[in-house]
């Protein structure tokens, strides 16, 4: 079974400030998704990256996938109270686990005003 | 707000009740899934269908039984459940296997 990392588990930041989370893996994802959710609704798709090396942006956010498309991180800048919230990472495993997401244990984020 | 439709929001039922979970999508996805989501936890992967047929069953006990009557639908059938199944029940779904995932904002489930 392959297994994300993620980290940190938790951040608490002031408005303004810059955050940087991180997912690792050992084995080779053919895509990984970013998603953020907030208390009582379920996790929305933010971005998928699926070329080694890619970089996206989403206005604030920047996700990036390695080369190597084990690891990924998601860079946000000068966060906002609307920026708090869950922060979870999702691999696709390779081929003979078709549609299975291997989630990582998620990053709790909370923006103070 | 979400294009895949949970319902109902809450559940509260009984160990020896009978109840059913409902998913709706009408983006085209051919696949959809179930999850499991406890507090401050990632969500697991229950089942997995893929053009109505199951494709993925995570060892699920057989208290929890799904079905997907159509392309659009998803059911979970609920059965004689115990106190830890309470959790967040989410529904996904997907173009086909291998794509990005759509989530509902799930059924708070509670086991009396």
């Amino acid at each position: 079974t392959q297994l994300l990392e993620q980290s940190p588990q938790f951040l608490s930041i002031q408005e303004g400030e810059n955050l940087t989370v991180y997912c690792n893996s050992s084995s080779v994802f053919s895509s990984l998704q970013w998603y953020r959710q907030e208390p009582g609704e379920g996790p929305v798709l933010l971005v998928t990256v699926v070329t080694g090396g890619e970089v996206k942006k989403l206005k604030r956010l920047t996700f990036q996938f390695g080369d190597a498309r084990k690891d990924s991180s998601l860079h946000i800048t000068a966060a906002q109270p609307g920026d708090t919230g869950l922060y979870l990472c999702a691999g696709e495993e390779t081929t003979d686990s078709w549609g299975k997401l291997q989630f990582g244990a998620g990053t709790q984020v909370v923006v103070t005003p | 707000d979400t294009e895949v439709t949970q319902t109902p929001k809450h559940l509260v039922m009984g160990m020896t009740n009978k109840k059913s979970l409902k998913c709706e999508q009408h983006m085209g996805h051919r696949a959809m899934y179930w999850y499991k989501q406890k507090a401050k936890k990632p969500p697991e992967l229950m089942f997995v269908y893929s053009y109505e047929k199951l494709s993925i069953n995570e060892s699920v006990p057989s208290r929890f039984s799904p079905e997907c009557p159509n392309s659009s639908l998803l059911n979970l059938h609920l059965h004689a459940l115990q106190p830890e199944d309470s959790a967040l029940y989410l529904c996904a779904s997907s173009l086909t296997g291998g794509q990005p995932q759509h989530f509902g904002d799930g059924t708070r489930l509670s086991i009396l």
